[in-house]
């Protein structure tokens, strides 16, 4: 199993640049979730989704869309990326159910926004 | 306002001293407190702690949660140089759909 993947690893966009982070993962996980993390700071949730279909927002999601259209991948979508959104992105996951409540997180993606 | 609070922020040992890392959450419909390390990269899973006093052991790592005082705290023995990262803990909540994390501490352990 690859776990969590996302691409890409580095980012440098323009602001009001528009982009799509992916996010996969192959173990059969429902939730899935997008988190940011800034200099200095823990992750910072942005989005999260319970299962294909559904999503909801996290303490941060200006700016950010998401969208789940099957259980294996979990896109974010900048729609005009501003230098605040200057960070590193993880993705992760965990199965649902149960009280077991550990998310496997992807390699992240470090986005500049010049 | 949902929040976690660790402490101290950094902290510089060496090698074979003993440090204890601090959590304090204040969350609503708490479920769980959750314990990573992360180095370079993506956090990595250390613990996870729902019951009150009960202490969970990972060779020199280990943790407990006091749900009445509303903390936890991550105990390190014989620290390594390889125990050098960031530490992050995060509270569970809303049937355990978000997670808020702390700002970390970062361990610097010394040769």
């Amino acid at each position: 199993n690859a776990g969590v993947t996302q691409t890409p690893k580095f980012q440098v966009l323009k602001t009001g640049q528009s982009m799509t982070l992916q996010c996969a993962q192959d173990m059969n996980h429902e939730y899935m979730s997008w988190y940011r993390q800034d200099p200095g700071m823990g992750l910072r949730l942005i989005h999260y989704s319970v299962g294909a279909g559904i999503t909801d927002q996290g303490e941060v999601p200006n700016g950010y869309n998401v969208s789940r259209s099957t259980t294996e991948d979990f896109p974010l979508r900048l729609l005009s990326a501003a230098p605040s959104q200057t960070s590193v992105y993880f993705c992760a996951s965990r199965p649902s159910g149960g009280a077991n409540y550990e998310q496997y997180f992807g390699p992240g993606t470090r986005l500049t926004v010049t | 306002e949902d929040k976690v609070v660790q402490s101290p922020l950094s902290l510089v040992v060496h090698e074979g001293d003993t440090v204890t890392l601090n959590c304090s959450y204040e969350v609503t419909n708490f479920r769980s407190l959750l314990w990573y390390k992360q180095e370079k990269k993506a956090p990595t899973f250390l613990f996870m702690l729902t019951s009150s006093g009960i202490e969970k052991k990972s060779g020199r790592l280990s943790s407990i949660l006091d749900k009445k005082e509303l903390f936890s705290i991550l105990n390190i023995t014989a620290t390594q140089t390889g125990d050098s990262a960031i530490y992050l803990c995060a509270a569970a909540y809303n049937a355990g759909n978000m997670l808020t994390f702390g700002g970390g501490t970062r361990l610097m352990v010394k040769p």
